[in-house]
C-alpha cells in the first residue's frame, strides 16, 4: 500500500456521461498530481494542485476539471465522455509543490472504460 | 521541448542477461531524471534517479548511465530476473514553480526463465 488511495478502482460508463475520480494523498503530502495512462501515449500529465490551489496544468481537456479540497483530497471530473477517454487515471502525491519531481508516490489508479 | 523519448517499446531478455532501456530529452533545463517501475494493476514506483552532475548511479542490479552532452540517459538491469518483468518509465523534471514529472512512453520488459 503506497498510502495514496484512489477510488473507484474500475469504472464503466457510457459516452456522454460524467464521472468523478477521487484521490486521497499520502499523509503529510500537500501536492496532488493527475496523470492519464493510455497504451500508446504512456503517462500524460494532466494537472497539479498544491495545498488547494492549481499549480500546473498539462494536456488536460476542457471537458476535464479537478480540484483539491481543504482536507487535501482531490477529485478529477470528466464530462461528456468519449470512447477515447478510456484509460487508466493515476493520482500521485508529494510533500512539495515546487522544485523538481521529488517524492512522488502513485496510487493504484482508476481504470475508466467508456462504452 | 518538454518531451522524453523512450526506447524500445518492448524488450525480451533471458534470465541472467542485461536489460537496457534508453531515453533522450531536448530540454536542457531538466535537472532530475528518475526511473519508475510499474507492475500490472499497480501504480508506478520510483526505482532509481540521477541528477545531471553525475554520469552514473548504481543501486544493486540497477544502474543509470547519463550522457549530458548527448542528452541521453539509460537504465541497465544486470542479472535480469523474471521478477523484474514490468513496465519501466523514464522521466524528467526541472526545478521551478512546479514539481511535475514528464514521462517517457514506457518499456514493457519480459524476462524469460
Amino acid at each position: 500500500d503506497s498510502g495514496v488511495t484512489q477510488t473507484p478502482k474500475h469504472l464503466i460508463t457510457a459516452t456522454g456521461q460524467r464521472v468523478t475520480l477521487r484521490c486521497s494523498p499520502r499523509s503529510g503530502d500537500l501536492s496532488v498530481y493527475w496523470y492519464q495512462q493510455s497504451l500508446d501515449q504512456g503517462l500524460q500529465f494532466l494537472i497539479q494542485y498544491y495545498n488547494g490551489e492549481e499549480r500546473a496544468k498539462g494536456n488536460i481537456l476542457e471537458r476535464f476539471s479537478a480540484q483539491q479540497f481543504p482536507d487535501l483530497h482531490s477529485e478529477l471530473n470528466l464530462s461528456s465522455l468519449e470512447l477515447g477517454d478510456s484509460a487508466l487515471y493515476f493520482c500521485a502525491s508529494s510533500p512539495r509543490g515546487t522544485g523538481g519531481g521529488y517524492g512522488y508516490t502513485f496510487g493504484s489508479g482508476t481504470r475508466l472504460t467508456v462504452v | 521541448q518538454q518531451q522524453v523519448k523512450q526506447s524500445p517499446q518492448s524488450l525480451i531478455v533471458q534470465k541472467g542477461g542485461i536489460s537496457i532501456i534508453n531515453c533522450a530529452y531536448e530540454n536542457t533545463a531538466f535537472d532530475y531524471f528518475p526511473w519508475y517501475q510499474q507492475f500490472p494493476g499497480k501504480g508506478p514506483a520510483l526505482l532509481i534517479a540521477i541528477r545531471p552532475d553525475v554520469s552514473e548511479k548504481k543501486e544493486g542490479r540497477f544502474t543509470i548511465s547519463f550522457n549530458k552532452s548527448a542528452k541521453q540517459f539509460s537504465l541497465h538491469i544486470m542479472d535480469s530476473q523474471p521478477g523484474d518483468s514490468a513496465t519501466y518509465f523514464c522521466a524528467a523534471s526541472m526545478g521551478g514553480a512546479t514539481n511535475k514529472l514528464i514521462f517517457g512512453t514506457g518499456t514493457l520488459l519480459a524476462v524469460q526463465p
